[in-house]
């Protein structure tokens, strides 16, 4: 595998269920992002890791839960969630430095019932 | 507040037509520009970025952009359209010391045959 990957590609869930997201990353970088892209709406940016740690949380809902066990991976932990947190959920890497360019996944798409 | 404006919602072009997406952006110094591409179903890619130096910068699939200090501005251009770039193209800038970027809303590109 090379790059970034992101299981499961689909998901359909209910509101009741709790499923988590992966993402993957084999290109060595120090941070990791979680991204929420919805119809008509501009690219959402919901999380940040930079070495493991978490350095950026932008007003996410707690039904959304990330884990950061490593640099190489990222969970995104789900429960409780609304019609409205369907979306494309991207995940995306970069060196965590200045400047740096982000390589995305590509992408979860999640359909919440 | 730091920005990122892509004016045009869609664009419509005709293949073999040149094309040209606008990008502004409000930082207080000159940041770091981005261009990614979205190809449905896909994650954002790459096509280029500026740091300094020379204010055109070449990328990849024959796009190019053109830095304008005076106008704060990175426009995307393209001498001849293909159909395979019909797409959702993102601007995206980071100011100096950061590695986290803001995004524009996104053009989507459609091309005509």
């Amino acid at each position: 595998e090379t790059g970034v990957t992101q299981t499961p590609r689909h998901l359909v869930m209910g509101m009741t269920n709790k499923k988590s997201l992966k993402c993957e990353q084999h290109l060595g970088h120090n941070a990791m992002y979680w991204y929420k892209q919805s119809a008509k709406k501009p690219l959402e940016l919901m999380f940040v890791y930079n070495f493991k740690e978490q350095t950026e949380n932008n007003s996410v809902p707690s039904r959304f839960s990330p884990e950061c066990p490593n640099s190489s991976h990222l969970f995104l932990h789900l429960h409780t969630l609304q019609p409205e947190d369907s979306a494309l959920y991207l995940c995306a890497s970069s060196q965590g430095t200045s400047g740096d360019e982000q390589y995305f996944g590509p992408g979860t798409r999640l359909t919440v019932t | 507040a730091q920005s990122v404006t892509q004016p045009d919602i869609h664009i419509t072009v005709s293949e073999g037509a040149s094309l040209e997406l606008r990008c502004n952006y409000s930082y207080g110094a000159t940041p770091y520009l981005f261009w990614y591409v979205q190809s449905p179903g896909q994650g954002l890619q790459l096509l280029l970025k500026y740091f300094s130096g020379d204010t055109l910068v070449q990328g990849i699939k024959g796009f190019e952009a053109e830095f304008k200090r005076s106008q704060s501005s990175f426009n995307l251009r393209k001498p001849s359209v293909h159909w395979s770039d019909a797409a959702e193209y993102f601007c995206a800038a980071q100011s100096g010391g950061s590695y986290i970027p803001t995004f524009g809303r996104g053009t989507s590109l459609i091309v005509h045959p």
